[in-house]
């Protein structure tokens, strides 16, 4: 069965930092691309960025609202995904969740995890 | 960027009708698109992948159409459990988007 499980959310100060982490089994995981997307309370879901695999050189991609404060990072011996957070802004408030990448496509999701960025 | 836009923003249902969604892109986006459903304080679940493919283990109450800029949703024979928001987003050009979702209820 195929479980992504986040964690690592929290309170931070506006200009902080925070890392997030999901944790994959239940499949492959360095086979997979692997994508965050998140969610501010009561809107909708935003993309924020990607990491390929081994084979495609661990490129990434971002969404332009978090290109140079956010890095997404991978560690394939762990089956584990990183989300590096700095710089936060107060409209970087969400639920973080990571997803599994299927031919372009997000076929599974975690429960995500709550970060709150507010003085 | 590729906007997708969703319509209706809300939609109010009986049990047992059959209801239809619609996106749209703002440029054509092949048939790189997909279909997901979240309740409330859950993560969204993957229906729909390639406008008309469904994900493994949704029912076939849930069938998707389109290609190009427009899309449809369409879910047969509503149950309490249908009731949810959903999104449509597009995976042929990064950045990815998401439509605003649409909220359906019960009538």
């Amino acid at each position: 069965e195929v479980q992504l499980v986040e964690s690592g959310g929290g309170l931070v100060q506006p200009g902080g930092s925070l890392r997030l982490s999901c944790a994959a089994s239940g499949f492959t995981f360095s086979d997979h691309y692997m994508d965050w997307v998140r969610q501010a309370p009561g809107k909708g879901l935003e993309w924020v960025g990607r990491t390929r695999n081994k084979a495609n050189s661990y490129t990434t991609e971002y969404a332009a609202s978090v290109k140079g404060r956010f890095t997404i990072s991978r560690d394939d011996s762990k089956n584990s995904l990183y989300l590096q957070m700095n710089s936060l802004k107060t409209e970087d408030t969400a639920v973080y969740y990571c997803a599994r990448v299927k031919r372009g496509r997000f076929d599974y999701w975690g429960q995500g995890t709550l970060v709150t960025v507010s003085s | 960027d590729i906007q997708m836009t969703q319509s209706p923003s809300s939609l109010s249902a009986s049990v047992g009708d059959r209801v239809t969604i619609t996106c749209r892109a703002s440029q054509g986006i092949s048939n790189y698109l997909a279909w997901f459903q979240q309740k409330p304080g859950k993560a969204p679940k993957s229906l729909i992948y390639a406008a008309s493919s469904l994900q493994s283990g949704v029912p076939s109450k849930f069938s998707g159409s389109g290609s190009g800029t427009d899309f449809t949703l369409t879910i047969s024979s509503l149950q309490p459990e249908d009731f949810a928001t959903y999104y449509c987003q597009q995976y042929n050009s990064y950045p990815l988007t998401f439509g605003q979702g649409t909220k359906l209820e019960i009538k």
